[in-house]
């Protein structure tokens, strides 16, 4: 069975500072994809990137970026000079390509990213 | 265009009454799935719908917990007989029927958020 950790369950900084929330997965598959979603405070969930198990390029977009290793079953994110409004809930997530489960994720338990002014 | 619509946003039962909550998928989209996030906790899998077929209801509680996704209208998820346990809050995402298992991004609504008194 598939299952995500982070094991970053709070992580408070002070804006500009860079942050890096982990993520480690477990799955049997070979080709699997990785997700992360953002959760405001205002409860909604912002699909954040995907990645499929073949493509190990690292990602960056704008102050985002990630960095996939499957020799450590790996999918780390990391936001370069925070901001307040990069405080949410981030979660991480799992989905094996199977026709019977079609794209069910399998979430982390999510870090609250607080940054402080 | 239209997200994926959630209603009520919010909804108050006492013990014993009854919850359905509604989904409305994105324009184009076939494919359901419900999530359910307790207090503090991260987003855990409860079913998986296509129209008029229920595919995936692995995570579904065995008893009181109901979904269909009727041919027309939205899906709904039907709790009989809440109890405190149930206060939650209530997740639908949409996918539109890809190429491949697993690939698709989910899109999710904001959420309906259940109290049971």
């Amino acid at each position: 069975a598939q299952k995500v950790t982070q094991a970053q369950t709070e992580i408070s900084v002070v804006e500009k500072e860079d942050v890096t929330l982990d993520c480690v997965y477990e799955t049997r598959d070979t080709t699997y994809y990785l997700f992360w979603y953002k959760q405001p405070p205002s409860g909604e969930l912002v699909f954040l990137i995907r990645r499929n198990s073949f493509d190990e390029q690292n990602e960056i977009s704008g102050r985002y970026s990630w960095n996939f290793q499957k020799s450590t079953s790996s999918f780390n994110f990391t936001i370069t000079a925070s901001q307040v409004v990069d405080s949410a809930v981030y979660f991480c997530a799992l989905s094996e390509a199977r026709e019977t489960s079609g794209s069910r994720l399998t979430f982390g338990e999510g870090t609250q990213l607080t940054v402080n002014p | 265009n239209a997200g994926v619509m959630q209603n009520p946003r919010h909804l108050v039962r006492r013990r014993g009454q009854e919850a359905r909550l509604r989904c409305s998928p994105m324009k184009g989209h076939s494919h359901v799935y419900w999530y359910r996030q307790l207090p503090e906790e991260g987003l855990k899998f409860m079913v998986y719908l296509q129209k008029e077929n229920i595919i995936d209801e692995s995570g579904m509680p065995k008893e009181r917990f109901s979904a269909e996704f009727p041919k027309e209208g939205p899906s709904i998820l039907r709790i009989q007989q809440v109890v405190r346990g149930d206060s939650a809050a209530y997740f639908c995402a949409s996918s539109p029927m890809g190429a491949r298992a697993g690939a698709n991004v989910l899109t999710f609504g904001a959420g309906s958020r259940l109290t049971v008194l």
